[in-house]
Formats: C-alpha cells, structure tokens, sequence
C-alpha cells in the first residue's frame, strides 16, 4: 500500500542546534515530495518541493531537503534552528501530476525548540 | 491579498446534524480542495474542485459533499454528523491543478 511515514512523533532541539526530521514514502514510482509547517492556529505553510531534478532542493526559512531514491526518503534539514521554528512539520507527497492536489500527508512531527 | 479564508473558524454541532463549511480561496485560484485533519494526525483528503466539478475523492463516504460556485469558492456539507467528524478541515487552493496550494486557516468542528 502507498504510504508516507514520518518516524519522530516529537522532536526537542535547542536554539542554535542542527535539526533533521525524516519521511519515508513507498510508492511505486517516485512521486512529486512536499515539505509543509503548521503553526498552532494556523493553516500548512510549504517549506520546499521536489519534482526532479537536483536531489538538494532549498526552501524558504533557510530550511532544505534532500530527496534519497535508494533508501525512499525526504528528509528536511535546518542547520540552525530559531525558537520561531517550533510548529508542526509535515511530509507530503502527490503520486503523479493527475493526482496532483491529492496529497497524502505523514502524521507529522512535533518540533519544540528549548532555549 | 487576502490568501485563502474559511468561514467559521470554529462550530460545535450536535450528532445527527448536517453543517457546511466555506473556502474563499486565494485572489487567481480556481482550483480548491478541502482536506480533514483529526487531533494528532495528518490531513487527509477529502475532493477536489475544478470548473465547478468535483476532480477527485479521496476515501470519505457520501456524506462528505461539496460545491464550487462560479467565483471558485466553495463548500464542504456534511450530513448526518458523527461523533468522530470531529476535526480540522482544511481548504487548500491553487490555479490550475499542477500547481502550489495554498492551505487556509481551517475550520474546527467539534460534533458532541
């Protein structure tokens, strides 16, 4: 069966510290991968997207990601986290251009930045 | 630019019910989609529409109908709630079907 996987339910870093949080797909093909944050009260903002191309993909908030066709994986970095980043950060994924808008979504990961 | 706007932001409804929630999306959007977001989980589409007609569905029974009108807003009805419709509902628009959504505020319902 499809599915997106974001293993970490919760993840503490502190102000200042790298953070990685990790999605795995499985999916017959490679689909088009979405990186999106939800602030408490607020709708999903998008970080970045992958469709092809260079695996690095850059977004906005200096957040990356970098997609890995071997191991199935889209995994979002930030090499210095601000307090602003704690919020809800969700993996994505549309299977092909017809199913576009059609996004299923990881479960999330809870991001709590200590001072 | 207004971005995508969803009325209420919140409602409580008694089980049995029948509610309608509403999506203005962004200013150039025709496309809209509306997803459901129970506690703790990740959104999980609902359908899509596109010049008036819904595109696609995900896996939500037929109570979960929609509307898009001639302005591209639209409407997600509801009827006869359950106790587990109780969530955020999400309305994400784009232009066109290929291209960036973006996601409104949300509607909490809260079925007791």
């Amino acid at each position: 069966a499809q599915s997106v996987t974001q293993p970490d339910i919760h993840i503490t870093v502190s102000e200042g510290a790298s953070l990685e949080l990790r999605c795995n797909y499985s999916y017959g093909a490679t689909p088009y991968l979405f990186w999106y944050v939800q602030s408490p009260g607020q709708g999903l903002q998008l970080l970045l997207k992958y469709f092809s191309g260079d695996t690095l993909v850059q977004g906005i908030k200096g957040f990356e990601a970098e997609f890995k066709r071997s191991q199935s994986s889209f995994n979002l970095r930030k090499p210095s986290v601000h307090w602003s980043d704690a919020a809800e950060y969700f993996c994505a994924v549309a299977p092909s251009t017809d199913s576009w808008g059609k996004f299923q979504f990881g479960a999330g990961t809870q991001v709590v930045v200590t001072p | 630019d207004a971005g995508v706007t969803q009325s209420p932001t919140h409602l409580i409804k008694t089980r049995g019910q029948q509610v309608t929630l509403r999506c203005s999306p962004k200013s150039g959007h025709d496309t809209v989609s509306w997803y459901q977001q129970a506690l703790g989980q990740g959104p999980q589409f609902i359908f899509q529409y596109y010049e008036e007609e819904e595109r696609q569905r995900g896996n939500f029974p037929d109570r979960f109908s929609g509307h898009q009108f001639p302005n591209y807003s639209s409407e997600l009805n509801v009827n006869a709630l359950l106790l587990g419709d109780s969530a955020l509902y999400l309305c994400a628009s784009s232009r066109g079907m290929n291209t960036e959504a973006f996601f409104g505020q949300g509607t909490r319902l809260t079925v007791v």
